[in-house]
């Protein structure tokens, strides 16, 4: 079956880059997301790529994607101590099918 | 952007009753809705689709009869989780997707913390 995987923790110092990574096994893969869960919150949608994109930016955030290596990774810049929370990683074929989640990467931030 | 609301946001049951949850879609309609469980520090576990107009589709290991799943309107799908009991204590989150839109990514409510004492 599917499979998402991100390592469990990552710890940064307030205005360096952090870079959350992310690979999946499914090759049938369409849409990869990345969502940012704050303690007691739902999940909020911060950017999601194609699998026929490399990369996408958005402001201060960057989703580069290697399909032949399934891996996808999150790049935020600058980052604020407002950016502590877990991020997942998440995949689906696309359509009405489901959405796989990774384990989850809780980002801390060091003022 | 797609809005999707989850209330209640907290609730605490006791043993043997049942609790029903809602979501909606507050701006697009949704014929298809997901429910999630999240277990402390752990990732989101899909246990059921909610399908607007007929049965939802659970995902293995989780309990039908248990879990009752109503998607009656095209913005509307509830989760009553029956004769509850302690291990049910869970977060529960529900998502949609507006499958009008052309790029179409799973948005989430704000989840449901459920205790059962």
């Amino acid at each position: 079956g599917e499979d998402v995987e991100q390592s469990l923790f990552l710890s940064v110092r307030e205005g360096d880059s952090s870079v959350i990574n992310c690979t999946y096994t499914d090759s049938s893969s369409t849409y990869l997301y990345w969502y940012k869960q704050e303690p007691g919150a739902g999940l909020q949608l911060l950017t999601y790529i194609f699998s026929n994109m490399d990369m996408k930016q958005d402001q201060r955030l960057t989703v580069l994607l290697n399909k032949k290596d399934k891996h996808l990774s999150l790049r935020i810049a600058d980052t604020q101590t407002g950016d502590s929370a877990i991020y997942f990683c998440a995949e689906s074929p696309g359509g009405y099918q489901k959405v796989t989640f990774g384990t989850g990467t809780k980002l801390q931030v060091i003022p | 952007g797609a809005v999707v609301s989850q209330h209640p946001s907290r609730v605490i049951c006791k043993s043997g009753t049942s609790v029903k949850i809602e979501c909606r879609s507050l701006d697009f309609q949704a014929t298809t809705m997901f429910w999630y469980r999240q277990f402390p520090k752990q990732s989101l576990m899909l246990m059921a689709t909610s399908n607007e107009g007929s049965k939802a589709t659970y995902e293995q290991g989780v309990e039908k009869d248990k879990f009752l799943i109503n998607h009656a309107s095209l913005t509307l799908s509830t989760l009553t989780v029956t004769s509850a009991h302690p291990e049910d204590s869970s977060f529960y989150i529900c998502s949609a997707r507006d499958f009008a839109a052309s790029e179409a990514p799973l948005h989430f409510g704000n989840g449901t913390r459920l205790t059962v004492t």
